[in-house]
């Protein structure tokens, strides 16, 4: 069974500081792995999507990176702002798709 | 361009009721799916559907149904509400051909059963 983990749960940081957002899998065959921005009482939005052929994808000041031999991939935001504050999922594709339980960031000013 | 579209966003049920929730898209998408999102347990998949006419279980499909009979919907019953159910229900659709690629989601559905 594929599983995703993401640790920690929730996480703060200052304003200005890098965010480091962790995603682990325990299956390598994976097809592609999406990371998501959730904000309180709202949907998903889709950030960035990285093809199993993909070592990483950047769009702005996101940056996702993905190592399937380790079964990891991590979501780097930098310069981070109180903006970004929200919950942060990651979800795997084997065909079938498996979600993180998400890490719920606050960025304090 | 509306998406992917839940009905209703709030909904409060006693045990026993029965209810649909809504969902449509107008991207012309193939694959839909409902999943419901509780605390510590990110999203699980309650069913899906790879086209009109087929539906499949996810992996928590009982006490729920659902059925396709077009592209654009894709509504889930709820049979006989249980407190088990107060969850936020979560639609998404990913474009025609596979299930692997970007998903676009709904804006949740959050259901307590009293």
């Amino acid at each position: 069974k594929q599983e995703v983990t993401q640790i920690p749960a929730a996480l703060s940081v200052p304003e200005g500081e890098n965010l480091v957002l962790n995603c682990s899998f325990t299956d390598s065959a994976i097809y592609n792995l999406q990371w998501f921005r959730q904000d309180p009482g709202k949907g998903l939005t889709s950030l960035l999507l990285i093809q199993s052929s993909q070592r990483e994808q950047t769009s702005g000041r996101l940056n996702a990176s993905l190592d399937k031999s380790s079964g990891r991939s991590t979501l780097y935001i930098a310069a981070s702002q109180p903006g970004d504050s929200a919950t942060y999922l990651c979800r795997g594709s084997w065909g079938k798709l498996q979600f993180g339980a998400g890490t719920q960031v606050v960025v304090t000013p | 361009n509306a998406g992917v579209t839940q009905t209703p966003k709030f909904q409060v049920l006693k045990t026993g009721q029965s209810m649909t929730l809504q969902c449509a898209q107008d991207m012309n998408h193939e694959y839909m799916s409902w999943y419901r999102q509780d605390p510590g347990m990110g999203l699980r998949l309650i069913h899906y559907s790879v086209g009109a006419g087929i539906t499949d279980q996810g992996e928590v499909p009982n006490g729920y149904n659902v059925s396709r009979s077009t592209t654009e919907d894709f509504p889930l019953r709820l049979l006989s509400a249980a407190p088990s159910q107060t969850s936020v229900y979560f639609c998404a659709s990913s474009p025609p051909g596979t299930a692997i690629t970007e998903a676009f989601f709904g804006q949740g559905t959050r259901l307590t059963v009293v």
